[in-house]
Order: C-alpha cells, then sequence, then structure tokens
C-alpha cells in the first residue's frame, strides 16, 4: 500500500462543474503539498498546507490531521483546468523529501 | 517558462550510452533535488542537495548514477550506461531551504531505445 493514495484515478467533468479530488496519507505528516502538472510536464505547486483551509481563486485546498486525509476542490471548473493534479507530503521523519501520489488526470470539457 | 531551468527539454539516446542533465535553480535557493518520474506515476526523488553536499541519495541507483552540485548552484546528473528502464521525465526542483515550497523546472524527457 502506497503512503499516499490519491483518488479518483481519472475524472472528466462539464465547464463548470465543481471538482474534488481526495488524498489519504498513512504517515505522520510536516507538510501536505497540492501540485498541478500540465501535459509538457511542468509541475506547479498550488498549496503548501499543514491544517485547516486555504484559498486560491477558485482552488480550495482542506485537510484534516485526524482522518489523515486532505481534499482539493475546483469551483466553476474551465478546461485550462485540465491537468494531472498530486498530492505529495513531507512526513514527520524523512525531513523535506517528498512522497508523491500517482496523480489524477482531470479533464474538463467545454 | 518556468523559473529552473533545465536542458536539454527531450533527450533520445541508445542504451548503453552515457546522457546528462542539467539544472540551474532559483537566484539564492539552497536546496536542489532531482526526481525521476516514469509515465503513470507520481515523481521519485532520486537525490537531494542542501548547497554542494548530498542530504539523501538513498533512492539513486549508484552504478550506473552520479550527481554533482559542485559550487552549490547549478547541478548535472548523469546515467551511464543508460539502460531502456530508465526512459522517464527526469525533474528538477529548488527551494530556499529543505521544507519549504519546492519549485519545479519543466523537466527533461528520456527515451532509451
Amino acid at each position: 500500500k502506497n503512503e499516499v493514495e490519491q483518488s479518483p484515478q481519472n475524472l472528466t467533468a462539464q465547464e463548470g462543474e465543481f471538482i474534488t479530488i481526495n488524498c489519504s496519507y498513512s504517515v505522520g505528516i510536516s507538510a501536505l503539498h497540492w501540485l498541478q502538472q500540465h501535459p509538457g510536464g511542468g509541475i506547479v505547486s498550488l498549496f503548501m498546507l499543514s491544517s485547516g483551509k486555504k484559498k486560491h481563486g477558485r482552488l480550495i485546498a482542506t485537510i484534516n490531521i485526524q482522518e489523515k486525509h486532505s481534499s482539493l476542490h475546483i469551483t466553476a471548473s474551465h478546461p485550462r483546468d485540465s491537468a494531472v493534479y498530486i498530492c505529495a507530503v513531507s512526513s514527520e521523519t524523512s525531513g523535506s523529501r517528498l512522497t508523491f501520489g500517482e496523480g489524477t488526470q482531470l479533464t474538463v470539457n467545454p | 517558462e518556468a523559473e529552473v531551468a533545465q536542458s536539454p527539454r527531450y533527450k533520445i539516446t541508445e542504451k548503453s550510452q552515457a546522457v546528462a542533465f542539467w539544472c540551474d535553480p532559483i537566484s539564492g535557493h539552497a536546496t536542489l533535488y532531482w526526481y525521476r518520474q516514469i509515465l503513470g506515476q507520481g515523481p521519485e526523488l532520486l537525490v537531494q542537495f542542501q548547497d554542494e553536499s548530498v542530504v539523501d541519495d538513498s533512492q539513486l541507483p549508484k552504478d550506473r548514477f552520479s550527481a554533482e552540485r559542485l559550487k552549490g548552484v547549478d547541478s548535472t546528473l548523469k546515467i551511464q550506461p543508460a539502460e531502456l528502464g530508465d526512459s522517464a521525465m527526469y525533474l528538477c526542483a529548488s527551494s530556499l531551504t529543505g521544507g519549504q515550497p519546492q519549485h519545479f523546472g519543466d523537466g527533461t524527457r528520456l527515451s532509451i531505445l
């Protein structure tokens, strides 16, 4: 079992829909990261959080430390949101080393 | 375009050949990471530098892979000899210090024939 599990693996939505991507982890963490990877390969860091909730534009990230679970929400989704979304954690014992989930491929159709 | 510079963007080479990737991190970032990402999977850390020192290379296949960051700025990752299973995206990232958000380059996509 991977230390970081994401669901769903693939997600297709219509433009304007509210989207949720989930991440569960099995280790104690110092921080959780949400990353976005476009087809060209480059990765952009969206959020780094250790508690509560963060919001940036149409993106919202939440984390529940007790349940070892985080969600990434996209409101009013748009075709340009189509990308792979990756959850990663830095554990309490690994320093700054990140352990990555396998990613969620999101496709938003017009 | 990413602030972390990587070259080349694409590399095609035959197995048994040597291949090298270069990374120039964001100015002032002390921590530099090299990751390998196989298609359909998340990235996997190969090596982490703090300035010019290696702090984690536990996942680096040291029989064929080497990495250096001689002056604590840019870095080179080398594979010799390349094998078919090395085909992947190689990503470089940097952060101000360990534990800070990481900034990624656009990666080098390696194909071994």
